[in-house]
């Protein structure tokens, strides 16, 4: 069975500076990979998502994430976060073998400080 | 762009109701899901379609059941509300074929409160 991980429940950082969550996955294979994002009291924006070939992909937002294989992980990155930023960001894992129904990590809140 | 609509932002029920919360899309993609969104736990899958009248359980489908008369629309049905069944719920879409043709598109989410 698949599933996910973003250790961080809660990341706070400075506007301008830059930003990592981190996002573990547990799969056999290579699966879709997925981050969105969530406002507060709206549903979930997709960022970016990986299903093969350059391992570091480019979203929306100026978010980046790197797929590395060898460490089942996904990572989200911005060189440097604005305050509309804040959000709970989702990382989230479709198997080819579970018809690439997605599973959700637990999310992690980014608070930004001016 | 695909658009999913959930009727209603925000509900507030009484235990023991039946509950009714819509998803409509608008691209005629055959595969629907309900997903529900609690702190701390992520979003779980209550149930999916994959067509028309077919239905299949999700990871927790306990005390609920869903609806997909026409393809457009996908209904989550709480028989009997309980209190714990307060949740944020969200609907979602998904268009098939590989690599960037696939993804998912969610609706904006029905708070629900069971009083």
């Amino acid at each position: 069975a698949q599933s996910v991980t973003q250790p961080d429940i809660h990341i706070t950082v400075s506007e301008g500076a830059s930003l990592e969550l981190r996002c573990n996955y547990s799969y056999g294979a290579t699966p879709y990979l997925f981050w969105y994002v969530q406002s507060p009291g709206q549903g979930l924006q997709l960022l970016l998502k990986y299903f093969s070939g350059d391992t570091l992909v480019q979203g929306i937002k100026g978010f980046e994430a790197e797929f590395k294989r060898s460490q089942s992980s996904f990572n989200l990155r911005k060189p440097s976060v604005h305050w509309s930023d804040a959000a709970e960001y989702f990382c989230a894992v479709g198997a080819p073998a579970n018809d690439y129904k997605l599973s959700f990590g637990a999310g992690t809140t980014v608070t930004v400080r001016a | 762009d695909v658009k999913v609509t959930q009727s209603s932002r925000y509900l507030v029920k009484r235990t023991g109701e039946k509950v009714f919360l819509e998803c409509v899309q608008d691209m005629d993609h055959e595969n629907m899901f309900w997903y529900r969104q609690d702190p701390g736990l992520g979003l779980r899958l209550i149930y999916f379609s994959y067509d028309v009248k077919m239905k299949e359980k999700g990871d927790i489908p306990e005390g609920y059941s869903v609806s997909r008369e026409k393809k457009e629309r996908f209904s989550l049905i709480l028989e009997s509300a309980s209190t714990n069944q307060t949740s944020m719920y969200l609907c979602a879409s998904r268009s098939e074929g590989t690599g960037h043709n696939f993804g998912y598109t969610f609706g904006s989410g029905t708070r629900l409160t069971v009083v």
